[in-house]
């Protein structure tokens, strides 16, 4: 039962262009939303995350934008840089509970020079 | 200066066997939690401790018990080693009332043969 689905397993962009990696949720007691990013043989390191009374948070060249009628949240990466190559994990806490992340299974980004 | 140590990175073990993993913090972060990731890339969490209290267990196995000595240090230990526990063991900690933002360890991949 995955509450947290990323659909697309990898992403292929030219560097310079937007890469735009989307993830949908199913669990409504979500309401804090972050995206990971691992290099390989490293652990996940936070890049960014929102609130559920956001719909939008900007940090540099990284957007992530939430629509909670829909479930779904999507980050986007402006202009994407060949380091930006890694896999990118979103995952979701409730912080009325436990705070423990929930993980979906991850898109490999590649950024093409 | 790592925020999040643990050790070993590699462990290679037979089955049967009792292993241990040591993880710490030095972030002054009042929550340590427990990661696997699977063969099929799914990080799920294991643990979690607040300030040495056992507050999340995922239905995971008895034969995996964390032990926390002190708030800046979470060890995994496990009995009587499966194929089936061959995995990436990620450590974490997070302040509370962060939504669950967590730092990451390194991982340790523990291979059972």
């Amino acid at each position: 039962d995955q509450q947290v689905k990323q659909n697309s397993p990898s992403l292929s962009v030219q560097e310079g262009r937007i890469s735009i990696l989307n993830c949908d949720y199913t669990n409504s007691m979500f309401d804090y939303f972050l995206w990971y990013k691992k290099y390989p043989a490293e652990g996940p390191t936070f890049l960014i995350s929102i609130s559920s009374i956001k719909d939008k948070n900007e940090d540099g060249r990284f957007t992530v934008f939430l629509n909670k009628s829909a479930k779904h949240l999507s980050l986007h990466i402006v202009p994407s840089q060949p380091g930006d190559s890694a896999v990118y994990f979103c995952a979701a806490s409730a912080q009325g509970g436990s705070e423990k992340l929930v993980f979906g299974k991850g898109t490999k980004l590649t950024v093409n020079p | 200066d790592t925020a999040v140590s643990q050790t070993p990175k590699y462990l290679v073990t037979q089955m049967g066997n009792d292993k241990s993993i040591k993880c710490e913090q030095n972030l002054g972060h009042d929550t340590m939690y427990w990661y696997k990731q699977d063969s099929k890339k799914f990080l799920k969490i294991m643990f979690s401790y607040n300030n040495k209290e056992l507050i999340i267990n995922e239905t995971v196995p008895n034969r995996f018990s964390p032990k926390s000595p002190d708030k800046a240090h979470l060890n995994l230990h496990i009995n009587s080693l499966e194929l089936g526990d061959s995995a990436v063991y990620f450590c974490a900690s997070s302040q509370v009332g962060r939504g669950g933002e967590a730092f990451f360890g390194q991982g340790t991949r523990l291979t059972v043969v």
